[in-house]
């Protein structure tokens, strides 16, 4: 299957810093990528839905100006987290498809602590 | 919008023996079926997939089924082993959204 590779895979970080964790497509050029946040024993919960060169289109709730995503090559796709806060801390998950209607497949995933 | 549900939220079987979950889902249009293995710490790492013109795939171990009409899809593993303890995640997708939606996830255990 295809290579997804997510880094940083753990970060710890006080309280106001932002963070930028990569996501990135190893051997496919990846259409659209998606950022889900994943709470412990719960499902994934899309964040929002990224394409290569447009703007990132973000699920209801979740704030733009707090997680800014970066589409900017068809192999890589960034988030950061802007003044992160205690409440950030989560389990951040990247995935990417080929030409939106292929397979779908993970990073790794990012932990996110903020103290 | 398609909703998937999940059942059962936790299963435990001895080594050995097999394990069924089974999804649902609403959305007609949903023609593409993953199913998805998380081990703890990591990302969901695809298993098996099924697409709505075929009523099931094996691979080796793991199997999946899909009833169109009843719209309903399982994931069957037999012979299950100590390393196939996870959580399992269903997905629906179709061809004209850009959107995968999962289900909420079952965690198996496999007791030795």
């Amino acid at each position: 299957g295809a290579v997804v590779s997510q880094h940083p895979s753990r970060v710890i970080c006080k309280s106001g810093t932002s963070v930028k964790i990569e996501c990135r497509s190893l051997d496919f050029q990846a259409t659209t990528m998606f950022w889900y946040r994943q709470f412990p024993k719960q499902s994934l919960m899309l964040m929002a839905t990224s394409n290569e060169g447009s703007k990132a289109t973000y699920e209801q709730g979740v704030e733009k100006d707090k997680f800014l995503i970066n589409h900017a090559s068809l192999t890589l796709s960034t988030l950061t987290v802007t003044s992160a806060h205690p409440e950030d801390s989560s389990f951040y998950i990247c995935s990417a498809s080929v030409g939106g209607r292929e397979k779908l497949f993970f990073g790794s995933g990012t932990q996110l602590s903020v103290l | 919008g398609e909703n998937v549900e999940q059942h059962p939220s936790t299963l435990s079987v001895q080594e050995g023996d097999s394990a069924v979950i089974k999804c649902t889902y609403s959305d007609s249009a949903s023609n593409y079926f993953p199913w998805y293995k998380q081990e703890l710490g990591k990302g969901p790492q695809l298993i098996i997939d099924i697409r709505s013109n075929v009523g099931e795939k094996k691979d080796q171990r793991i199997a999946v089924t899909l009833n169109k009409t009843a719209k309903h899809f399982s994931l069957h593993i037999t012979e299950t082993q100590p390393e196939d303890s996870a959580v399992y995640f269903c997905a629906a997708s179709t061809d004209t959204g850009n959107q995968f939606y999962f289900g909420t996830g079952t965690s198996l255990t496999v007791i030795p």
